[in-house]
């Protein structure tokens, strides 16, 4: 059974510090992984996808994969209190044209 | 450059009635997915197509969930009998293929079902 799993929080960070974001998978299968951004009653909205071990940047996001670890990161450098949102971690087998199994989201808190 | 939308946004009805949700995917994409989301739980997959064709479904897609893609353009997801446990909702998503090239998948706004 594919599964991903997150800390549903909520995780609270002071304005302007790094917000850090975990998620593990279980399906070693898994080679793409994505994080949406979702605000209380909408629907998510992609913030990044890594495909490769390592690091990848996007403004304040960085994105961090080890498929050895099965574990991916997403970091908010600068947060701001628009970031207070659900970070739902999601993976996919192929290239994110299946079906994306998500974890169950972590409820950022981003105190002013 | 329109978005996915759906429609309705939102729908209630009764125990045993049947529903229809209709979503317009990105103009040029050629994927469309279904996912269904209860409160504080992520999204759950249900099925997608490539053009109009139905290429995977979930085992959450029982027999009273059927989905189309006639003309791989707009999609429409059909619940026949409503039960509560439908409550939930209804995410569509879409994104580009070609060959072994592939995009992220991009949501529209939900539509949100509410059996009574």
């Amino acid at each position: 059974q594919k599964e991903v799993e997150q800390n549903s929080g909520p995780l609270s960070v002071p304005e302007g510090a790094i917000a850090s974001l975990n998620c593990t998978y279980s399906d070693r299968v898994s080679q793409s992984f994505f994080w949406y951004r979702q605000y209380s009653g909408k629907s998510p909205e992609l913030i990044m996808s890594i495909y490769s071990n390592g690091d990848k940047e996007d403004g304040r996001f960085t994105a961090q994969l080890n498929k050895a670890s099965q574990y991916v990161s997403l970091l908010i450098r600068d947060s701001q209190p628009s970031d207070s949102a659900t970070y739902l971690c999601a993976a996919s087998p192929g290239g994110g044209a299946d079906g994306l199994t998500f974890g169950k989201g972590t409820h950022l808190i981003i105190q002013p | 450059d329109t978005g996915v939308s759906q429609d309705p946004r939102h729908k209630i009805t009764k125990r045993g009635q049947n529903v229809t949700f209709r979503c317009d995917p990105i103009s040029e994409h050629n994927r469309l997915y279904w996912y269904r989301q209860t409160l504080g739980q992520g999204p759950e997959f249900l099925t997608y197509f490539q053009n109009e064709a139905q290429l995977e479904k979930s085992r959450l897609l029982s027999d009273r969930f059927s989905a189309e893609r006639p003309k791989g353009s707009f999609s429409t997801l059909e619940i026949q009998r409503t039960e509560q446990g439908d409550s939930a909702m209804y995410l569509c998503a879409s994104s580009f293929s070609s060959g072994y090239v592939f995009y992220e998948q991009f949501f529209g706004p939900g539509t949100r079902l509410t059996v009574l």
